[in-house]
């Protein structure tokens, strides 16, 4: 059973663009929803999260964008380079439990290309 | 700071031998230390979550006897797999929490069985 559906698979933007991926859950007991971006080869780096009680969270040029009625959230680049091609994933987990830490139920992933 | 390491980052063995893969959280002590798998251009898969010095609790389909977890300290935990064949060839990545929601994840180790 897939919780946590992503969307597109792939996408590309041309620089300076905007990237927009998107996630919908169905566990309404998630309550923290992580971005991870990867490099080919490399492991998972946290991009930025959000919880439920904000509906907007902004780094930089990353922000997440949170619907909880709908249980969707999306990651926005702005601005989007070269550099950020990735793959990015969304993720959820619900609260930690004694043994079962900060579980982690991920997306399938997006491709993501910036072309210069 | 909360970096994870791994070792070793390649490793080529021959089916029917054991390798063991050794997951080290550098700065900070792992409450939790979770153990994924990913085939070519798919998402993270667990495998198995640990706690230092109690049994991994696996993910069902995986198997337990075939991918040894040992959490023997804090800052250490160790995938075994045992009887490699081809079929376990994939990217093996672990990470770990310091007790809130974020998990740090380290470089990843890639296995080829021949």
């Amino acid at each position: 059973q897939q919780q946590v559906k992503q969307s597109p698979q792939s996408l590309i933007v041309q620089k300076g663009g905007i990237s927009i991926i998107n996630c919908a859950y169905e566990n309404t007991a998630f309550d923290y929803f992580p971005w991870y971006q990867q490099f080919p080869g490399k492991g998972p780096a946290l991009l930025i999260a959000i919880r439920p009680d904000v509906s907007e969270k902004k780094e930089g040029r990353f922000t997440i964008s949170f619907n909880k009625s709908a249980k969707q959230f999306s990651l926005h680049i702005m601005d989007s380079q070269p550099g950020d091609s990735a793959t990015y994933f969304c993720a959820a987990s619900r609260a930690r439990g004694v043994t079962s830490g900060s579980r982690l139920t991920f997306g399938e992933g997006t491709q993501l290309t910036v072309n210069p | 700071g909360a970096v994870v390491s791994q070792h070793p980052s390649r490793v080529i063995c021959k089916s029917g031998t054991s390798v063991k893969i050794e997951c080290r959280s550098l700065d900070f002590q792992a409450t939790t230390m979770f153990w994924y798998r990913q085939f070519p251009k798919q998402s993270l898969m667990l495998m198995a979550t640990s706690n230092e010095g109690s049994k991994a609790t696996y993910e069902q389909g995986v198997e337990k006897d075939k991918f040894l977890i040992n959490h023997a300290s804090l800052t250490l935990s160790t995938l075994t797999v045992t009887s490699a064949h081809p079929e376990d060839s994939s990217f093996y990545i672990c990470s770990a929490d310091l007790g809130g929601d974020t998990q740090y994840f380290g470089p990843g180790t890639r296995l080829t069985v021949l």
